[in-house]
């Protein structure tokens, strides 16, 4: 079975200053179609679950470009540029290559 | 636009079962997906299945095998998600959400499910 991990599990963040977490997959998420099947979203507190990468590397529609995502096959990172206050919440990356699978969260908290 | 909005929560005893609905609306049902995510208290994402409202077909995960039934009524442009013999575990927010080529969105609000005697 495939596992998710991310790190770290605890972030707290400084507006201002970048902000990155890690998540790994034991499979690779690589398709012979070139897309890596790793998505990211943000649950912000008390809301539901958004989109904010998929693809790996892809922003959604909406999303600000201080969110970028980078990395192919088992490693992937999801990176914000500058944090911002509305940018707390808990970061999950889900593996979509198979029956998907999420990872088991990052919470985001301002310092 | 497009947008998925659940039923309201519930309150159920142990062995009971719910029916959790989810309606869409600013795009064509039947043309894509619909996941099944719950949420535990304090807890992170659990991915449970997912319908294909076009053809009816399903898949679930391995750990709601059984007690699970996804439907869907492309009339109503409305998905459903059945959960038997609940338990107090059982307790979460569930959440639909729209499968794309770029991911899960939307999301529903969330539906919540409390299980207690």
């Amino acid at each position: 079975d495939v596992v998710m991990t991310q790190s770290p599990l605890y972030l707290p963040v400084t507006p201002g200053e970048p902000a990155s977490i890690s998540c790994r997959s034991s499979q690779s998420l690589l398709q012979r179609n070139g897309y890596n099947y790793l998505d990211w979203y943000l649950q912000k507190p008390g809301q539901s679950p958004q989109l904010l990468i998929y693809l790996g590397s892809n922003r959604a529609s909406g999303v600000p470009d201080r969110f970028s995502g980078s990395g192919s096959g088992t490693d992937f990172t999801l990176k914000i540029s500058r944090v911002e206050a509305e940018d707390v919440g808990v970061y999950y990356c889900m593996q979509a290559l198979q029956t998907p699978l999420f990872g088991p969260g990052t919470k985001v908290d301002i310092k | 636009q497009v947008q998925l909005v659940q039923s309201g929560a519930e309150v159920k005893k142990p062995g009971a079962s719910v029916k959790v609905s989810c309606k869409a609306s600013g795009y064509t049902f039947s043309a894509y997906y619909i996941h099944w995510v719950r949420q535990a208290p304090g807890q992170g994402l659990e991915w449970m299945g997912w319908i294909s409202p076009k053809s009816g077909d399903t898949k679930y995960a391995q750990k709601f095998q059984g007690r699970i039934t996804m439907t869907g009524d492309t009339s109503i442009s409305t998905a459903y998600m059945e959960l038997n013999s609940l338990r107090s575990d059982d307790t979460a927010v569930f959440y639909c959400a729209r499968e794309t080529l770029a991911g899960f969105d939307p999301w529903g609000q969330g539906t919540l499910v409390t299980v207690s005697s």
